[in-house]
């Protein structure tokens, strides 16, 4: 199965920063890797798909990037409303696996 | 668009057993298969495992075998998660989930809950 991890698994952070989260794949998984925000008690958002696809609706302050087994999720500006918990996922192929998640919470 | 609604919560004794809906919608619902997910209290996302669509075969992620069980009633575009003899342990936010186009789409979740 293929390992996914996230670094770091938290950060403080104030309005206005940019925020960098970091996914590492244990082996390549081309593009196949989607970004999602979960909020306490919600189901997840996608936010990003194919690695760097921003899905339909999502701010630009969202980006992603990264190929093979090295992927990033920035957040230009962190707002108050983006103060929540960040996964990492890879569907390359079955099966899926999940990263363990970045908290981001207010410094 | 893709859509993927969910039956609601559900809160069963120890022993029931319970079955959740998925309800696909703004795709060809034969034509790409369907996963599950599970959610536990406070907890990352485990992959339970997918049914193929087209011939109705269920893949079952280790820890999710003998258990469970995937099910599809394709004349409604509906795929079905069925837990018998439910345990406490069993209490989590279940998902059912679609890649489309390389898009990664997520039911509302439904909550079951496992209590005497």
């Amino acid at each position: 199965d293929i390992q996914m991890t996230q670094s770091p698994s938290s950060l403080s952070a104030s309005v206005g920063d940019r925020v960098t989260i970091t996914c590492r794949a244990s082996q390549g998984i081309s593009n196949y890797l989607a970004w999602f925000q979960q909020k306490p008690g919600k189901a997840p958002k996608s936010l990003i798909y194919a690695a760097s696809s921003l899905q339909s609706g999502v701010p630009s302050k969202f980006s992603g990037s990264g190929s093979g087994t090295d992927f990033t999720l920035t957040i230009s500006s962190l707002q108050p409303e983006d103060f929540a918990t960040y996964y990492c996922q890879q569907y390359s192929g079955h099966p899926f696996t999940f990263g363990p998640g970045t908290k981001v919470d207010i410094k | 668009q893709v859509q993927l609604v969910q039956s609601g919560s559900e809160l069963k004794k120890p022993g029931a057993s319970v079955k959740v809906s998925c309800k696909a919608s703004g795709y060809t619902f034969t034509n790409y298969a369907m996963n599950w997910v599970r959610q536990a209290p406070g907890q990352g996302f485990e992959w339970m495992g997918w049914i193929n669509t087209n011939n109705k075969n269920p893949t079952y992620a280790q820890g999710f075998t003998g258990r469970f069980v995937f099910s599809l009633d394709t004349s409604v575009s509906t795929a079905y998660l069925q837990i018998p003899s439910l345990k406490p342990e069993d209490t989590a936010v279940y998902y059912c989930a679609v890649v489309v186009a390389a898009t990664f789409y997520w039911g509302q979740g439904t909550l079951v809950t496992v209590s005497s």
